[in-house]
């Protein structure tokens, strides 16, 4: 079935950096966008990047720019998240979703991979 | 910046019917999406586009757009709809693609 698996999250210090990975599997990897959307404990849902089927284009929420990079490896089907000087506030469940561009939603979900940045 | 504003959280009896709004600018240009999130669990789609539930999702949740505002309905709400809903649109800044979400709506059921 078609599926979203993340991983990668864990404790790290401020400054430093954390990849996340998320490996696709039930459906054709290259057709497809992906975003990664954070929830920090006890809030709402937040973008934070969108890589295109391509991955032609990547955009970035306006905090992570210059500092987060998304990027995909077509041979494995895995999206990837490249966060370098984290900050506390980057503390969340980072979720990777499909890009459905029929209607520009999320379609398809990961269960999420938790990273905390505390000293 | 853009943005999206919900109702922090709803009731609604048993059985009844209730309406969640999401507004915003960006609402104007693209459909709304909305999304289920239990707790402890991962967001689920529920309603996608002008007014498209994907498979599984019962047919007691519809959508409905205007203008800058759009709406989930939960016709006979059930106990299992007890949950986190968000709405959520592509909008753009700077002449690129973003996504922005709304701040959620807690829905109790009575």
């Amino acid at each position: 079935q078609v599926q979203l698996v993340e991983s990668g999250g864990g404790v790290v210090q401020p400054g430093r950096s954390l990849r996340l990975s998320c490996a696709a599997s039930g459906f054709t990897f290259s057709t497809y966008g992906l975003h990664w959307v954070r929830q920090a404990p006890g809030k709402g849902l937040e973008w934070v990047a969108v890589l295109w089927y391509d991955g032609s284009h990547k955009y970035y929420e306006d905090s992570v720019k210059g500092r987060f990079t998304i990027s995909r490896d077509t041979s494995k089907n895995t999206l990837h998240l490249q966060m370098n000087s984290l900050r506390a506030e980057d503390t969340a469940v980072y979720y990777c979703a499909r890009l459905n561009s029929d209607f520009n939603g999320m379609d398809v979900w990961g269960h999420g991979t938790t990273v905390t940045v505390s000293s | 910046s853009s943005e999206l504003t919900q109702d922090p959280a709803l009731s609604v009896a048993l059985g009844q019917t209730v309406r969640i709004t999401c507004q915003g600018d960006s609402l104007r240009s693209y459909y709304a999406n909305w999304y289920q999130q239990k707790p402890g669990q991962a967001p689920v789609l529920v309603i996608s586009g002008e007014n498209n539930r994907p498979s599984g999702i019962p047919d007691r949740f519809s959508g409905s757009n205007s203008g800058n505002t759009a709406s989930l309905t939960i016709t006979g709400a059930q106990a299992e709809d007890e949950a986190d809903y968000y709405c959520n649109s592509r909008d753009s800044s700077e002449n690129h693609p973003i996504w922005v979400f709304g701040g959620g709506t807690k829905l109790t059921v009575l």
